[in-house]
């Protein structure tokens, strides 16, 4: 069972380079979420896709991009990197199962802008 | 306003014994959910335990259970016969309706928790 599946797992970036991070979810849910994690801040919102063809921003989405390209996948781009984004960068899905609101965790992404 | 709040930055527990994670929520919604999740060393995310707005009684899963005191609007985790293994992150978080038409998920800050043997 793969669940959730996040790449890359580890990236360096110089500011201003772009990359994308890959997710993508075979639990057929039709929410799926990107968060970040940095130290003493716990998990914060940047963006969500509440069902295939929509998503909206969360929390803290400046600076970042995303695409719902089915609804399998979910990625996260990010245009020109800034130091300020290094973080461990999770993403999620959710159903409609139980519990409601159950998020599946991708293993994260490490994602250091030097 | 902070959603969830999580005031214990760190914890110790012997071996053996049982220790309470401390979370308080703020919501105005009545139907809402409370979840804790576990990260340890390794990075995941691992679900724990689930309490619902309307559950009548705490939570319980194996060793962990979920002191719901909705009135004060806490979600205390309470680990029971601490292993060397519980040693980990802790992070409490809501689900609650959101107008986007998915189910926001906030999470506090996390609670480091170290089991000493």
């Amino acid at each position: 069972n793969a669940g959730v599946t996040q790449t890359p797992k580890f990236q360096v970036l110089k500011t201003g380079q772009s990359m994308t991070l890959q997710c993508a979810q075979d639990m057929n849910h039709n929410s799926m979420y990107w968060y970040r994690q940095d130290p003493g801040m716990g998990l914060r919102l940047i963006y969500y896709s509440a069902s295939e063809g929509t998503t909206d921003k969360g929390e803290v989405p400046n600076g970042y991009n995303v695409s719902r390209l089915n609804k399998r996948e979910f990625s996260l781009r990010l245009e020109s990197a800034a130091p300020s984004q290094t973080s461990v960068y999770f993403c999620a899905s959710s159903g409609s199962g139980l519990p409601p609101g159950e998020l599946f965790f991708g293993e994260g992404s490490r994602l250091t802008v030097l | 306003a902070q959603k969830i709040t999580q005031t214990q930055p760190g914890m110790f527990v012997q071996e053996k014994e049982a220790v309470t994670l401390d979370c308080t929520y703020d919501t105005s919604d009545p139907s809402y959910g409370l979840f804790w999740y576990k990260q340890p060393s390794s990075g995941e995310m691992i679900f724990l335990i689930y309490q619902g707005s309307y559950d009548q009684q705490n939570a319980t899963e194996g060793r962990y259970s979920l002191n719901f005191q909705k009135a004060r609007k806490s979600a205390n985790l309470v680990i029971s016969a601490s292993q060397l293994g519980d040693s980990a992150m802790y992070f409490c978080a809501m689900r609650e309706p959101n107008s986007g038409g998915y189910q926001k998920v906030t999470f506090g800050i996390g609670t480091k928790l170290q089991v000493i043997p």
